[in-house]
């Protein structure tokens, strides 16, 4: 089973608007790491917060992580045409990473 | 552009058979991580190597076996593939053992077994 489930499954949202995707995990994790996959392509690192942080921002990225609830949010700003892709959130404890399914966000022009 | 590539990048295998998949890491990571992404699914995680050595497996059976070279390349071969084994393989390279590290993806492989 996968550790971080992603919420909502698909998001269409109009170029301009704010996208928000969620995370939840089940155990303890040393960081938790979100990232970016084009059309079944590689994966692109966007932002990594660690347990100990509650907030994070890159750019037009911003993190938080609620380690009592065991969930992350993920807010894209502004979003851009360019921002459909599948988001991931991926858990981190030991050696393993581990992935959720994915939040698929399209933004229309 | 991540520094990471793989090789092949498509693949059609039988049933049966086997197959290798390449990976070549940005210099100087010591670590390899390999994924198997089903189609509309996240990776999930099949093995890391560290400095040669496999320091972590995921939920798959023997068949699925990996070697890490001195020159930042690695393998990874499936032996007696199944109709399921179809799905996008990626591997990912950092710099420690630790998964506390940001991992670097390739584009990687789509493998299809009919």
């Amino acid at each position: 089973s996968q550790q971080g489930e992603e919420d909502p499954q698909a998001l269409s949202i109009q170029e301009g608007e704010n996208a928000t995707m969620n995370c939840s995990y089940k155990t303890s994790i040393n960081n938790l790491q979100w990232y970016r996959q084009n059309s079944g392509r590689g994966l692109v690192h966007l932002i990594l917060i660690r347990s100990n942080e509650r907030e994070k921002h890159s750019g037009r990225l911003r993190v938080t992580l609620d380690t009592s609830k065991k969930s992350s949010s993920l807010l894209i700003t502004a979003s851009r045409a360019a921002d459909t892709a599948s988001y991931f959130c991926a858990c981190t404890g030991g050696f393993k990473t581990i992935f959720g399914a994915g939040t698929r966000l399209f933004v229309k022009a | 552009e991540t520094g990471v590539t793989q090789s092949p990048t498509h693949l059609i295998k039988t049933r049966g058979q086997q197959v290798t998949l390449r990976c070549s890491s940005q210099s100087g990571h010591n670590t390899v991580s390999w994924y198997q992404q089903a189609l509309g699914q996240g990776p999930q995680f099949i093995f890391q190597y560290y400095r040669e050595e496999e320091n972590g497996r995921g939920n798959f059976p023997p068949r699925f076996s990996g070697l890490q070279f001195p020159n930042y390349s690695s393998e990874l071969n499936v032996n007696a593939l199944e109709l399921d084994d179809s799905a996008l393989y990626l591997c990912a390279s950092s710099e420690t053992e630790l998964a506390t590290d940001t991992q670097y993806f390739g584009p990687g492989t789509r493998l299809t077994v009919l």
